[in-house]
């Protein structure tokens, strides 16, 4: 079973429609980000969180909300999501004792 | 602010062709350098931690080093398996978590 999984994999979506991506993991890491991916700009960091009771905007946070709702959960929302937002979504965890992140296996996001 | 900077951008080799991706980076203190391969529709995959000039870290055809301002991936008579995006990330001294990506060099091995 992957230690990190995504869902859904793929979601197709109207402009204003709220959206929640969902992101679980088995590796036991504390640490937990939300990255998107668009072509010609890499992964950019959206949110990550230290533990349950820590939650902290990445570089690009506007128009996103998360919630870690436990040590091995969280999830990506969208309150209202925009044509913009169109993107491949990777969740990522790493441990406090080392550097690596690994990652899920994405969300693919259609806003239209 | 931190850079990566991936070179080429895109690379077509032929089989058996040995070759080396470029990663030029700008931190201010450079606590990690890191590797991952990317498979289309896929998340990244870890490869490689490089923390010092000097360090190398191999795996199977794979072989990753570090100077002070740039870090090659060098890829020993690829296979068309190898085939893939290749990333590579900058972690500052500063921070204990954020991670600067490049955009990527796309591979490809023909057979």
């Amino acid at each position: 079973d992957a230690d990190v999984t995504q869902t859904p994999r793929n979601r197709i979506t109207k402009t204003g429609k709220r959206i929640m991506l969902e992101c679980s993991q088995t590796k036991g890491h504390d640490r937990m980000y939300w990255y998107r991916q668009d072509p010609g700009l890499g992964l950019r960091l959206i949110y990550y969180s230290f533990d349950v009771k820590d939650i902290n905007k990445g570089e690009i946070s506007d128009g996103y909300s998360v919630s870690r709702q436990a040590q091995a959960k969280f999830s990506l929302s969208l309150e209202s999501a925009i044509p913009n937002q169109t993107a491949l979504y990777f969740c990522a965890t790493s441990d406090q004792s080392s550097y690596e992140q690994y990652f899920g296996p994405g969300t693919r996001l259609t806003v239209t | 602010e931190d850079q990566v900077t991936q070179s080429p951008e895109a690379l077509r080799l032929q089989e058996g062709e040995s070759s080396s991706l470029n990663c030029s980076y700008t931190v201010s203190g450079l606590r990690g350098l890191f590797w991952y391969r990317q498979d289309p529709g896929k998340g990244p995959e870890f490869l490689f931690t490089l923390y010092s000039a000097g360090e190398e870290k191999e795996k199977e055809r794979l072989k990753a080093t570090l100077t002070k301002k740039e870090s090659f991936l060098h890829i020993t008579a690829p296979k068309p398996e190898d085939s893939a995006t290749y990333l590579c990330a900058v972690q500052a001294g500063g921070s204990n978590y954020k991670l600067t990506f490049g955009k990527g060099t796309l591979l490809t091995v023909n057979p």
